[in-house]
């Protein structure tokens, strides 16, 4: 049982690029979830859905869009990349009315 | 301000001991309280929910403070296995949906 899979892990971009993060989750899930890290600043929610063809804005929506066009993937998407979104990105799913996210291992994004 | 505040550490503590963490949150409205645990680069990972009365899972112990609005861990007898960043995490009632996370406290567990 994978649970949730990110791809790529590791990703450089040049500013101006753009980019999709994949998240794929196999626990048939309602809810996905786009988190970024930063040092010092803690997860910070991006972009979520509650389910498929659903998405909303989080917390630093800014410069992403989303996509949940199955139930079991959800696309981060960069239009063009900048460095302030150097970062590491956490995705994560979770049923609904239940506590617990379940995370992907993270993707690591370097924008020069 | 941070929805979610904590002390960034590092704790250094020897093995065999008792360490404390300590979280603030700002929205009254919280219901929900989890602390989970970060590996480094790895992803977080559920330690434990926080329930109003205080709950108990073997060496770990969380408690929670409406009043004062703070939640607090409690690691007794420290292994070497839990360094790791801790992060406090927080759900307001009215959007279930959403957690927001504090900066996480590291600690280190030395021989």
């Amino acid at each position: 049982n994978a649970g949730v899979t990110q791809t790529p892990k590791f990703r450089v971009l040049k500013t101006g690029q753009s980019m999709t993060l994949l998240c794929a989750q196999d626990m048939n899930h309602e809810y996905m979830y786009w988190y970024r890290q930063d040092p010092g600043m803690g997860l910070r929610l991006i972009h979520y859905s509650v389910g498929e063809g659903t998405t909303a804005k989080g917390e630093v929506p800014d410069g992403y869009n989303v996509s949940r066009l199955k139930k079991q993937n959800f696309l981060l998407g960069l239009e063009s990349a900048a460095p302030s979104q150097t970062s590491v990105y956490f995705c994560a799913s979770s049923p609904p009315g239940a506590n617990v996210l379940t995370f992907g291992a993270g993707s690591r994004l370097t924008v020069l | 301000r941070k929805e979610v505040e904590q002390d960034p550490g590092p704790f250094n503590v020897p093995e065999g001991a008792t360490v404390a963490f300590n979280c603030t949150y700002s929205n009254s409205a919280s219901q929900s309280f989890f602390w989970y645990r970060q590996d480094c680069r790895k992803e977080p990972k559920l330690l434990m929910s926080v329930y109003s009365s205080g709950n108990e899972d073997g060496r770990f112990t969380a408690q929670l403070n409406r009043a004062s609005q703070y939640i607090s861990l409690l690691i007794r007898d420290s292994k070497l296995s839990d360094s790791a960043t801790y992060l406090c995490v927080v759900s307001p009632e009215y959007n279930f949906n959403k957690f927001y996370f504090g900066s996480g406290t590291k600690l280190n567990v030395k021989p």
